[in-house]
């Protein structure tokens, strides 16, 4: 079975522009989660989709967004670019249902470089 | 406020020595995760402890549940480079949420 793929796996902006992430979920999975990885914050939660529906959202601003797709496959998009935005943003898959949750696994992560 | 505490923040070990790292909270947890993060890769899951007390062992890796449920360690034997890494513990923070500590990141040296 083929693992959470992201892409691009490394992308440099420039302040200001916006970005946009892309996570194909293990297949069978419909549950896809985003985090940012900073050496000063560590992991932290964004937000989770599950069909097609935002579920769960983390502490961050507005500029972070994201969506999912009919095939669960899930793009997180960062508008207005700043340097501090400058992290690893990592997605994890899981298959949940509304009464269980399984393991998440994680795919390789998207290393952002904000100029 | 952190709500997991991992020490010590940094461990450079050589290679066949023993080491423990800490995950600790004043909060009850139902469950804690193990991961462990290569460069370059994601988090994978390394185990689940879900019992006070409960010792879970994987290999040379030993993972310990506090008796109140607060606390986690992973104690690993005669350590190999291939150990070298970024272990991090986690909780469920609410519905597909964890909630991770800063990690432990973990040097053997040959």
């Amino acid at each position: 079975k083929a693992g959470v793929t992201q892409t691009p796996r490394y992308l440099i902006k420039t302040r200001g522009q916006q970005v946009t992430l892309s996570c194909s979920p293990i297949s069978g999975h419909r549950s896809v989660s985003w985090y940012q990885q900073t050496p000063g914050q560590g992991l932290q939660f964004l937000f989770e989709y599950f069909s097609e529906t935002q579920r769960n959202k983390g502490n961050f601003p507005g500029r972070f967004s994201g969506r999912q797709f009919s095939n669960s496959r899930s793009e997180m998009n960062v508008s207005t670019l700043e340097l501090g935005d400058s992290a690893l943003y990592l997605c994890a898959s899981s298959f949940r249902t509304s009464t269980y949750t399984d393991t998440q696994y994680f795919g390789p992560g998207t290393r952002l470089t904000v100029l | 406020t952190q709500l997991l505490e991992q020490s010590p923040q940094f461990l450079s070990i050589q290679e066949g020595e023993n080491l423990t790292v800490y995950c600790n909270s004043s909060s009850v947890f139902s469950s804690l995760q193990w991961y462990r993060q290569e460069p370059g890769e994601g988090p994978v899951l390394l185990v689940t402890v879900v019992t006070g007390g409960e010792v879970k062992k994987l290999k040379r890796l030993t993972f310990q549940f506090g008796d109140a449920r607060k606390d986690s360690s992973l104690h690993i034997t005669a350590a190999q480079p291939g150990d070298t890494g970024l272990y991090l513990c986690a909780v469920q923070g609410g519905s597909e949420k964890l909630v991770f500590g800063k990690g432990t990141k973990l040097t053997v040296n040959p």
